[in-house]
């Protein structure tokens, strides 16, 4: 089983609609989980962090699940500029982290 | 304000033919990676150091090599480049004052094997 797994997508929404991401990962000693987002062609960027009670960022909002090992992304009114790759991140041991593949998203007009 | 940088952008070298990837920081951050990143997967750490401590990832190839002379500057050495070797490398740092975990990243160099 991968350490971080993603669903690859692509998903494609339209302008305005909530999509959601999902993330699963595999060592139950995690303690660090983040959100990145990579632009194509580009280096990743930290989007936010994910707590356990879950936490908002503007339109975007994460969850944890520790007992299902399960994180998750909702991004609500969808912007163009929000089509980029969603990396799923989560600690290994200390100073390293376990990135998952990514969730491609596209806003589409 | 650059914060990362990593030379050059795009790097083409020959099978076989040694290779050497550079990154600097204006950061002061103690810790440094690289990272390897295919088309369509995961980064993948191949080693960090913290401060002159080198840590290698089990699972990276005796061909991968690092330096790090001084706080600002790291290397990565690529002794002979093989087909496979072609992906982007980046180059990343963070701070034990701030959260460690919070890495910045540099652009990136796309490395080509020829």
């Amino acid at each position: 089983r991968k350490e971080v797994e993603q669903d690859p997508g692509p998903f494609n929404v339209p302008e305005g609609a909530t999509v959601a991401f999902n993330c699963t990962y595999s060592n139950s000693a995690s303690q660090s989980f983040f959100w990145y987002r990579q632009d194509c062609r580009k280096e990743p960027k930290l989007l936010m962090s994910v707590y356990s009670s879950g936490n908002e960022d503007g339109r975007f909002t994460a969850q944890l699940n520790r007992a299902s090992q399960y994180i998750s992304l909702l991004i609500r009114d969808s912007k163009l500029s929000d089509s980029a790759t969603y990396l799923c991140v989560v600690n290994r041991v200390r100073y390293a982290l376990n990135f998952g593949k990514g969730t491609s998203l596209l806003v589409t007009p | 304000d650059a914060m990362v940088i990593q030379n050059p952008r795009y790097q083409v070298t020959q099978f076989g033919k040694p290779v050497t990837l550079s990154c600097s920081q204006t950061l002061n951050h103690n810790v440094m990676y690289w990272y390897q990143q295919k088309s369509s997967q995961a980064p993948k750490l191949l080693f960090h150091y913290y401060d002159k401590d080198f840590n290698n990832e089990a699972d990276t190839p005796d061909n991968f090599q690092s330096r790090r002379p001084n706080t600002s500057f790291c290397f990565l050495d690529i002794r002979s480049p093989g087909l496979g070797d072609a992906a982007m490398y980046l180059c990343a740092t963070s701070s034990r004052g701030e959260s460690w975990e919070t890495q910045y990243f540099g652009p990136g160099t796309r490395l080509l094997v020829l």
